[in-house]
């Protein structure tokens, strides 16, 4: 059982195929943040959100575009992927204030592979 | 910027048997937070552990301990009692302190820990 919950858990798409990676958190969290973690590599910070609001984009291209509605729910709209991009898509939360801001927490993350 | 450097790859430790997983970083800041956390073979990122800088104590969870070092900018895991359970990969992770917005973990690159039966 997990606070913070990725759907799909596994997807394969073509490179000219549009698709969607979805997050919820259901603790209360403000702050929403998606990660990379490929083969043989440390964990990537993707993008930030902080009150729905993105507040880091470290880099990433274009091909991936994120969307947060509102402070419980992240998407990671994709399209025309490399191959180089399958990996797992790790989506995480935490607070902003207090002492239980100082831990992200994580969902299962999404599997991608990019055909 | 923070680095987080995990020099041992690979590790194993029969069942029941102790094992220590090392981490060093490097950092310009005074307040941080450090943290370990596991990820089995789901995938999910489990957070073991935190330790905040200001504390001198080491942060104990059930048979999970740390040793910080904060002059050497090391922060190594003790696992007691080792169960097959405890297989996975291990990260070590820097959290700068910051209010008021959102967070920052950088990761360092893993330990591959098996516990043998």
């Amino acid at each position: 059982e997990t606070g913070v919950t990725q759907t799909p858990r596994h997807l394969v798409m073509g490179m000219t195929n549009k698709k969607s990676l979805k997050c919820e958190q259901h603790l209360g969290h403000n702050a929403m943040y998606w990660y990379k973690q490929s083969a043989k590599k440390p964990l990537e910070l993707m993008f930030v959100y902080n009150f729905k609001e993105q507040t880091e984009n470290n880099s990433v291209p274009s091909r991936f575009s994120p969307e947060c509605p509102n402070s419980s729910h992240l998407f990671l709209h994709l399209h025309t992927l490399q191959p180089e991009d399958s990996a797992l898509y790790l989506c995480a939360s935490s607070q902003v204030a207090g002492s239980e801001g100082n831990t992200i927490y994580f969902g299962e993350g999404s599997w991608l592979t990019v055909v | 910027a923070q680095t987080v450097t995990q020099s041992q790859p690979e590790m194993s430790v029969q069942e029941a048997e102790t094992v220590t997983l090392s981490c060093t970083y490097d950092t310009s800041e005074n307040n941080y937070y450090l943290f370990w956390y596991k990820q089995p073979p789901s995938r999910q990122m489990i957070l073991v552990i935190r330790q905040e800088a200001y504390k001198q104590q080491n942060a104990t969870e059930n048979r999970f301990s740390v040793n910080f070092q904060k002059a050497a900018k090391s922060f190594s895991l003790k696992i007691s009692d080792s169960q097959l359970g405890d297989t996975a990969m291990y990260f070590c992770a820097f959290m700068k302190h910051v209010s008021g917005s959102a967070r920052q973990l950088t990761f360092g690159s893993g330990t591959q820990l098996t516990v043998l039966p």
